[in-house]
């Protein structure tokens, strides 16, 4: 069955340093993969999205992630955190549901503290 | 992105009370979808409609009913309100040719 695991609740990293966000999931076919953020008080953005081709995906805000199948893992990389990133980030699995609809599973989420 | 406005943004409400939170769009797609967001548990999957004639139960439908009103409204109601439907509820939607899902700002439900 499809899963999606984010194995860190909650990172606290200073601004200006780097960042990476761990998503291993679980499919067994090629997956469609995603990251969103959901800044306090707002709704879930699309930072960026996995479907073929190049494995290193760009995405918004300066957001890149890099899809490796061999560790089944899709972590989302900033070079330099600014104290706006602060949120709640959720990475999610494209994949068939029981019904044979497509759909999306989500993960747990990782919360993101900035420190100055 | 989509335009997924939700009604209400907040609201509390007493246990037992039936209450109904809406969901419309304005970029036309044809998927919807309800969701119930509580801390720890990411996101779960109440209801979707790929169609106006099209509903289906997600992941922990008990509880909740949907209406899909036509293309651009997509309705969810708790019959009977209790304090374990507290949460933060977001609609979302997307179209038949992405897995993408565009969503809306969330509406935060208290149940007394």
């Amino acid at each position: 069955a499809q899963s999606v695991t984010q194995p860190d609740i909650h990172i606290t990293v200073s601004e200006g340093a780097s960042l990476e966000l761990r998503c291993n999931y679980s499919y067994g076919a090629t997956p469609y993969l995603f990251w969103y953020v959901q800044s306090p008080g707002q709704g879930l953005q699309l930072l960026l999205k996995y479907f073929s081709g190049d494995t290193l995906v760009q995405g918004i805000k300066g957001f890149e992630a890099e899809f490796k199948r061999s560790q089944s893992s899709f972590n989302l990389r900033k070079p330099s955190v600014h104290w706006s990133d602060a949120a709640e980030y959720f990475c999610a699995v494209g994949a068939r549901w029981q019904t044979g609809a497509n759909n999306l599973f989500f993960g747990t989420g990782t919360r993101l503290t900035v420190i100055p | 992105d989509a335009d997924v406005t939700q009604t209400p943004r907040n609201r509390i409400t007493k246990t037992g009370k039936r209450i109904m939170l809406e969901c419309s769009q304005t970029k036309g797609h044809d998927r919807m979808y309800w969701y119930r967001q509580d801390p720890g548990l990411g996101l779960q999957l109440i209801y979707y409609s790929f169609d106006v004639k099209d509903i289906n139960k997600g992941e922990i439908s008990d509880g909740y009913s949907v209406s899909r009103q036509a293309q651009a409204k997509f309705s969810l109601s708790l019959e009977s309100a209790i304090p374990n439907q507290t949460a933060l509820y977001f609609c979302a939607v997307g179209t038949a040719k992405t897995y993408e899902q565009y969503f809306g700002p969330g509406t935060r439900l208290t149940v007394t």
